[in-house]
């Protein structure tokens, strides 16, 4: 078995500021994804990264960038906060690129911009 | 493009009844199908899966199987529990460029 952390668990951010958010993994796996999950709207895809050092854009990729320089660890910044966003943004990984591998998730960062 | 759809936003029941959560998707070929179930303050879990039509995936006493015929996936449970009260997901893998894509979740309350 293995684990996704993400921290922090609850991130406060101001207007206009620039906010990471990030993401572990000890499953060995080869893919991570970055989710915004928002009321009523499902999981959205921003990022994911194939192996280490790639990164590809998911629909919901403006505003965002991503970094992956271990395979570990998969890190997402908000590039400029949005006043009154809020959001959970969930970390998963899958053993390998392709739609018929499950993904398992993290606990979520729970994003609040005052 | 790829799609799933799940027609019910918010389901209540009372314990021991049958469930049934409806999941409808639209791909080309054989795209695997998922559900997955997110309990408050977690992240999603994976339930089950299947691959091909007429498929049967299974967990935890849920079950969908595969439709090609009517692009379906839906998820039944005989006798639902308080504990299985959460949000769930269907989803669909295909080999396209985005290669997951989840529906919006069906949020469903056991009342005991």
């Amino acid at each position: 078995g293995g684990i996704i952390t993400q921290t922090p668990k609850f991130l406060i951010g101001q207007e206009g500021q620039k906010l990471t958010l990030k993401c572990q993994q000890n499953f060995n796996h080869d893919t991570m994804y970055w989710y915004r999950q928002d009321s009523g709207k499902g999981l959205r895809l921003i990022y994911y990264s194939i192996t280490e050092n790639d990164l590809q854009k998911g629909d919901l990729s403006e505003g965002y960038d991503a970094s992956r320089e271990k395979k570990s660890s998969f890190s997402l910044t908000v590039t400029s906060a949005q006043k009154n966003e809020m959001a959970v943004f969930l970390c998963a990984s899958s053993i390998d690129w392709g739609g018929s591998y499950e993904q398992y998730f993290g606990p979520g960062t729970r994003l609040t911009v005052l | 493009g790829d799609s799933v759809t799940q027609t019910e936003g918010q389901v209540a029941l009372s314990e021991e009844d049958f469930l049934t959560i409806h999941c409808n998707y639209s791909a080309s070929g054989y795209p695997a199908l998922f559900w997955y179930v997110q309990y408050p303050g977690e992240g999603p879990q994976f339930l089950f899966r299947a691959s091909r039509d007429k498929e049967k995936g299974s967990s935890r006493g849920f079950e969908a199987t595969y439709d090609k015929g009517t692009t379906s996936f839906h998820l039944r449970k005989a006798s639902v529990q308080e504990s299985d009260s959460a949000v769930y997901y269907c989803a669909l893998g295909s080999t396209g460029y985005q290669n997951f894509y989840f529906g919006k979740g069906t949020s469903l309350t056991v009342i005991p």
